[in-house]
């Protein structure tokens, strides 16, 4: 089964700053198509995911701009260029490229 | 708009069964599939397995094999998720999430989410 690590899995940042998570997994996650399925989940408390990423970097309607998802093979991150309080939360990355699929371990982003 | 509606809170017994569904709307149920995603408390996210509503194939994380069964019923545009032999680390909250028809389209998904549903596997 392929291992999704993040890191950090805690991120305190200040308000207006940039932030990163990394994503790293255990084998390449390029299809048989070219192209590599690597999502990105935020989960606020008490909520279901929400996805704010897919294909790396592709981002999903209505997320904003200062998201951002880089990457190739198996090093992938996603930065926020400007952290805002309603980013808090927990973000999951998530491979479909194989079965079964799986996730990171989370890294929780909170305020400063 | 999309939306996934999920069946409320459960407790169960170490040993029992549970069921739990999911009520698509907001598209045409059979062109996706549904994959089921657990989250025990304070944990991170743990997928399950995944079922087509386009042809009923299914896949399953070795750790449920034997375990679960997951269905879909089309003229209620529900899916179900069947969880035996509960145990107390079976506590969590599921989701279901609106994912891939079938093996070779839409790899990008999942997208949509359903709110989630608490089991709570206690004596």
């Amino acid at each position: 089964d392929v291992v999704m690590t993040q890191s950090p899995l805690s991120l305190p940042v200040t308000l207006g700053q940039p932030a990163a998570i990394s994503c790293r997994s255990s084998r390449s996650l390029v299809y048989i198509d070219g192209n590599i399925y690597l999502n990105w989940f935020h989960q606020r408390p008490g909520q279901s995911p929400r996805r704010l990423i897919y294909k790396v970097f592709n981002r999903d309607s209505g997320v904003p701009d200062r998201f951002s998802g880089s990457g190739s093979g198996t090093d992938f991150t996603l930065k926020i260029s400007r952290v805002e309080a309603e980013d808090v939360g927990v973000y999951f990355c998530m491979q479909g490229t194989h079965w079964p699929r799986s996730f990171g371990q989370g890294t929780k982003l909170e305020i400063k | 708009q999309v939306q996934l509606v999920q069946s409320g809170a459960e407790g169960k017994k170490p040993g029992a069964s549970v069921k739990v569904s999911c009520k698509a709307s907001g598209y045409t149920f059979s062109d996706y599939g549904f994959s089921w995603v657990r989250q025990a408390p304070g944990q991170g996210l743990e997928w399950m397995g995944w079922i087509s509503a386009y042809n009923g194939h299914t896949n399953f994380a070795q750790k449920f094999q034997g375990r679960v069964t997951m269905t879909t019923e089309k003229s209620t545009s529900t899916a179900y998720m069947e969880l035996r032999s509960l145990r107390s680390d079976d506590t969590a909250v599921y989701f279901c999430a609106r994912d891939r028809p079938d093996a070779l389209r839409f790899l990008e998904l999942p997208d949509y989410w359903g709110q989630g549903t608490l089991v709570t596997v206690s004596s």
